[in-house]
């Protein structure tokens, strides 16, 4: 397995405009997490799901922010507008439930530069 | 709600000195995990170890070990011998009941030729 991919690695953008991340985990993995990075915060939980549903969005900052997962191979992170707080890394991370309980493991990241 | 603390924001050793990364937790599930991460200078995050809450054995890997202690509600990691090329940000993480995966805010890693 390619382990979890995202895209793009790097998006630089105008404040205003809307940000989409993507994700793919896993192949067999049922969680999915989106993180924030900042030197601030930290690794900020955003969001995730359980079997493409949404379990806690309450990391989520803002109604700006929204994230989907349509299918079990392909979750969505979206930004609308863009504003230049939200420059940061986001990460997309995947892991199985099952027995023995599986650590996450984390895509390469996008950095996000919102100018 | 659950919590992870890590104390120390940044630690600068010498090369093959040993050195001790502190992490506290805060859980009210019986069962959690918690999981060690590394993450290098090219940005990635790596999984180091994951432990159980009712396995509080302590955990040898070549030159690093962990000790996990319910009674404190501590999981450290100790790197012995440490090497230039274990300079990193070295993340804290733990899981409840809820799958819930809440990281502390890292400890930033200098090892000094």
């Amino acid at each position: 397995d390619a382990g979890v991919i995202q895209s793009p690695r790097h998006e630089v953008t105008e404040m205003g405009q809307e940000v989409t991340l993507r994700c793919k985990p896993i192949s067999g993995h049922d969680y999915l997490f989106w993180y924030r990075q900042t030197m601030m915060r930290g690794l900020e939980l955003l969001i995730y799901f359980n079997n493409n549903v949404p379990i806690d969005d309450s990391g989520m900052p803002e109604d700006r922010f929204s994230a989907k997962m349509p299918n079990a191979s392909f979750s969505t992170l979206k930004i609308q507008p863009s504003e230049p707080r939200d420059s940061a890394v986001y990460f997309c991370a995947s892991s199985f439930s099952g027995t023995p309980h599986v650590e996450a493991f984390f895509g390469q990241g996008t950095r996000l530069t919102v100018v | 709600a659950q919590k992870v603390t890590q104390a120390q924001t940044e630690i600068s050793v010498v090369e093959k000195e040993d050195v001790t990364l502190d992490c506290v937790y805060e859980t009210r599930d019986t069962t959690y995990y918690l999981f060690w991460y590394k993450q290098p200078p090219s940005g990635e995050l790596v999984f180091l170890i994951r432990r159980n809450s009712f396995d509080e054995q302590n955990e040898i890997s070549g030159r690093y070990s962990w000790n996990f202690q319910k009674s404190t509600s501590s999981f450290n990691f100790t790197i012995t011998a440490s090497q230039v090329v274990d300079s990193a940000v070295y993340f804290c993480a733990l899981s409840g009941k809820d799958d819930k995966i809440i990281f502390g805010k890292g400890t930033r890693l200098h090892i000094l030729p």
